[in-house]
């Protein structure tokens, strides 16, 4: 199947200072990839709706000013979380779908803010 | 918007045993339904999927099963073992490309040998 990377698997930061993940998609274009946030025990929450050459699409609750994401060409989307604060600390996971096809989930970066 | 609930949240059978799982959803648009699999600390992984022309779907020891009229899925694991512990997740989404899904809240399954 399609093969989603992300970048890094883990980040420790202090309290204040931001925070870049990289997600990539390493065989196939994606115009559109999606940022989840899973806290322990729980579900996928979608973040936001990454689109090739436009603004992110925020989900309801979803501070834009705090996640910037970014999503510069086919195969790589960036979400940067700014001034991150330890109740953002959480594991974050990208993923992009082929058309009328499965949804392909990156490994997940987990971030843990001191 | 859909919404998408699923039950139980945990479930525990003997190993051998089968295991079920159902989900509801909410938007009758919805026409694809993935089933997912993570374990602990790792991605999510596609198990199963059904789109809504089929009633039924199996592949080995997995099944899916559609009902479009009542909004009900469900997912089979017959002859369960311990590697099927893990967390299952439904889905379901309009099966237009661009559209996210909308996972339901997971299933804890552990299989005790």
């Amino acid at each position: 199947g399609a093969v989603v990377s992300q970048h890094p698997s883990w980040v420790i930061c202090k309290s204040g200072t931001s925070v870049k993940i990289e997600c990539r998609s390493l065989d196939f274009q994606a115009t559109t990839m999606f940022w989840y946030r899973q806290f322990p025990k729980q579900s996928l929450m979608l973040m936001a709706t990454s689109n090739e050459g436009s603004k992110a699409t925020y989900e309801q609750g979803v501070e834009k000013d705090k996640f910037l994401i970014n999503h510069a060409s086919l195969t790589l989307s960036t979400l940067t979380v700014t001034s991150a604060h330890p109740e953002d600390s959480s594991f974050y996971i990208c993923s992009a779908n082929l058309p009328y096809n499965e949804q392909f989930f990156g490994p997940g970066t987990r971030l843990t803010v001191l | 918007g859909e919404n998408v609930e699923q039950h139980p949240s945990t479930l525990s059978v003997q190993e051998g045993d089968s295991a079920v799982i159902k989900c509801t959803y909410s938007d009758s648009a919805s026409n694809y339904f993935p089933w997912y699999k993570q374990e602990l600390g790792k991605r999510p992984q596609l198990i199963i999927d059904i789109r809504s022309n089929v009633g039924e779907k199996k592949d080995q020891r997995i099944a899916v099963t559609l009902n479009k009229t009542a909004k009900h899925f469900s997912l089979h694991i017959t002859e369960t073992q311990p590697e099927d512990s893990a967390v299952y997740f439904c889905a379901a989404r309009l099966d237009n490309y661009g559209q996210n899904f909308v996972f339901g809240p997971g299933t804890r399954l552990s299989v005790l040998p």
